[in-house]
């Protein structure tokens, strides 16, 4: 049974900072590994997608990384902004379902 | 506008009705989920539909009966409604799992409050 575990559960840092969101998980036959922001109150917006085969995938401030043998990704966010303030789940797609991390939320101070 | 969509939006009903919520699709996904985030905002699967068959039931009380009329349709049908059915209610699609190269889209959610 795929289990996803994310850390830290929660982040404060002043705005303009790095930052690193981390997402592992047990089972690492996987399809696929999707990362998601949800403003409170809202839906789920996907942010950016890794396949199996692949090392890392980049949006604009944001970079993913995974690591599928040692069941690891990360989120990089560069230059935080107050608007980046949200909950960010990692979602580990396999066979028939995709499951979730339980989140970390992120605050940006301005 | 390709998307997945849920009516309604909010519910607030009593304990005891019944309800349903409703899921569509427009982007063309043979495979259809329902997940619940409850109060701690933790995302778990209930039910998924591949082609308007059931491959996954998450050890949901059978209150929730989830019906597929077609593959761009997902709805989610809940008896006896109890206070701790209230939570936040996503519908969300894909293709195949095992074509690999697709993520998932999600709806907006369904905010049900039983009272």
């Amino acid at each position: 049974k795929q289990e996803v575990t994310q850390i830290p559960a929660a982040l404060s840092v002043p705005e303009g900072e790095n930052l690193v969101l981390n997402c592992s998980f047990t089972d690492s036959a996987i399809y696929n590994l999707q990362w998601f922001r949800q403003d409170p109150g809202k839906g789920l917006t996907s942010l950016l997608l890794i396949q199996s085969s692949q090392r890392e995938q980049t949006s604009g401030r944001l970079n993913a990384s995974l690591d599928k043998s040692s069941g690891r990704s990360t989120l990089y966010i560069a230059a935080s902004q107050p608007g980046d303030s949200a909950t960010y789940l990692c979602a580990v797609n396999g066979a028939g379902k995709s499951t979730f991390g339980d989140g970390t939320t992120l605050t940006v101070k301005p | 506008d390709t998307a997945v969509s849920q009516t309604p939006k909010y519910l607030v009903t009593q304990m005891g009705n019944d309800k349903s919520i409703k899921c569509e699709q427009n982007l063309g996904h043979d495979t259809m989920y329902w997940y619940k985030q409850d109060s701690k905002k933790f995302l778990k699967i209930m039910f998924s539909y591949n082609n308007k068959e059931l491959i996954i039931n998450e050890t949901v009380p059978n209150r929730f009966s989830p019906k597929s009329p077609d593959k761009a349709h997902l709805n989610l049908h809940i008896n006896s409604l109890e206070l701790g059915d209230s939570a936040v209610y996503f519908c969300a699609s894909s293709h195949p799992p095992g074509q690999g190269i697709y993520g998932y889209t999600f709806g907006s959610g369904t905010r049900l409050t039983v009272v």
